[in-house]
């Protein structure tokens, strides 16, 4: 079955503990991204990768890192979290970038104190 | 600044009923669009799209209408059915790729039996 899945689900964590969400998908898509979801705001793109070792910055990347060393998976990593970024997080694939085949992820709620 | 604005953030209908979303943009260089659908607890997933040379597009149910004058575009479900009651993105981009691809704010549909 063709997925993406993500850990954790939920995270409640304290300003500033380091933390790292997983995302991982099993169609060999080339293209990966993160978006975090908040109210009257839509999603939002933080990071995308066209390709191993290949990663850019979209709408909102400060305070977030990502890694692409393997094709299937794509960390979204917070060095040190801030209340600022509590929100709903979704990871996607798709192939070389193009809209209609990007799976999207069951979303990982966040909440820093 | 928000370039693609939902501006109803729920609607009702009944089943058998036309459901009607609408989506604005303001970036007149949007060439691509397309709306997801989102359950609860659920990623979104690709419903239908169109690219700016068309005027309408249609899959089954669902419609998608472009009016690149007034930089409006609507969804049309017809017949509604209950299991149609989710959250609907539009979504817009320049060019046909995911890179800072810009979402509304989702319009939450109900279809009551």
């Amino acid at each position: 079955e063709a997925q993406v899945t993500q850990n954790p689900r939920y995270l409640i964590t304290v300003t500033g503990k380091k933390l790292t969400v997983t995302c991982s998908q099993n169609m060999n898509h080339e293209y990966m991204s993160w978006y975090r979801q908040d109210p009257g705001l839509g999603l939002r793109q933080i990071y995308y990768s066209m390709n191993v070792e290949v990663t850019d910055k979209g709408d909102v990347p400060e305070g977030y890192k990502v890694s692409r060393k393997e094709k299937r998976n794509f960390p979204l990593i917070l060095e040190s979290p801030s209340p600022n970024q509590t929100s709903l997080y979704f990871c996607a694939s798709s192939l070389a970038g193009t809209p209609e085949t990007q799976y999207f992820g069951p979303g990982t709620r966040l909440l820093v104190l | 600044d928000q370039q693609v604005k939902q501006n109803s953030p729920s609607l009702s209908v009944q089943e058998g009923r036309i459901s009607i979303l609408n989506c604005d943009y303001t970036n007149s260089m949007f060439d691509y669009f397309l709306w997801y659908k989102k359950y609860p607890a659920e990623g979104p997933t690709f419903l239908i799209s169109i690219s700016s040379i068309k005027d309408k597009n249609e899959d089954g149910r669902f419609t998608v209408f472009l009016n690149k004058s007034a930089k409006h575009l609507s969804l049309h479900i017809v017949p509604s059915q209950p299991g149609d009651s989710a959250v609907y993105f539009c979504a817009a981009s320049e060019g046909y790729n995911n890179n800072d691809m810009r979402f509304g704010a989702g319009t939450r549909l109900t279809v009551k039996p």
